[in-house]
């Protein structure tokens, strides 16, 4: 199957800081990324969707100006925790999709906000 | 009537039995169901998925069961193992509106030796 990787796969930050995280479509072009969220024993919460050189389209109760999301090409998204506190720590998850085709998810990054 | 209800919220099935996963949405719109296993710590994996117009698909031990008058989806994994044992989520989706995937609240599987 198709792969998509994230980086980096955990981080630790001070509170009031950004943190930049990077998803990568390796071995295919991906039209739309996606990023969740998981807290511990939930589900995967939709955070947003971006299509290549397009804004990103922000669910319902997701601040837009926090989680700052840029999808600057066919193979990377980038999602920006802005002046991040310990209520944002969380597991947060990128997909990839290519047309029509399936959703193949990263393998996650695990932010911890001190 | 975006939901997606997942049951049971854990399971725990001794090895070589079947664990049988199931899901119930409301949207007759939604035109793909996909299921996901997820390792803790590691992000969700395709498992197998179908479209509506599949009563059943099988790959291997898994198989979806699919009963679109119902609304209702289901998966199964024959021959239980231990290396099974992982949170599975389903999930339901729409082509148009850019694929974006409703998740059930997941399954917590156990396969006991």
């Amino acid at each position: 199957g198709a792969v998509v990787s994230q980086h980096p796969s955990r981080v630790i930050c001070k509170s009031g800081t950004s943190v930049k995280i990077e998803c990568r479509s390796l071995d295919f072009q991906a039209t739309t990324m996606f990023w969740y969220r998981q807290f511990p024993k939930q589900s995967l919460m939709l955070m947003a969707t971006s299509n290549e050189g397009s804004k990103a389209t922000y669910e319902q109760g997701v601040e837009k100006d926090k989680f700052l999301i840029n999808h600057a090409s066919l193979t990377l998204s980038t999602l920006t925790v802005t002046s991040a506190h310990p209520e944002d720590s969380s597991f947060y998850i990128c997909s990839a999709r290519a047309g029509r085709e399936t959703q193949y998810f990263g393998p996650g990054t695990r932010l911890l906000v001190l | 009537q975006q939901q997606v209800k997942q049951s049971p919220q854990s399971l725990i099935v001794q090895k070589g039995g079947i664990s049988i996963i199931n899901c119930a949405y409301e949207n007759t719109a939604f035109d793909y169901f996909p299921w996901y296993q997820q390792f803790p710590g590691k992000g969700p994996a395709l498992l197998i998925a179908i479209r509506p117009d599949v009563s059943e698909k099988k790959e291997g031990r898994f198989t979806i069961s699919f009963n679109k008058s119902a609304k209702q989806f289901s998966l199964h994994i024959m021959d239980s193992q231990p290396g099974d044992s992982a949170t599975y989520f389903c999930a339901a989706s729409r082509d148009n509106q850019g694929g974006k995937l409703i998740f059930g609240q997941g399954t917590e599987l156990s396969v006991k030796p």
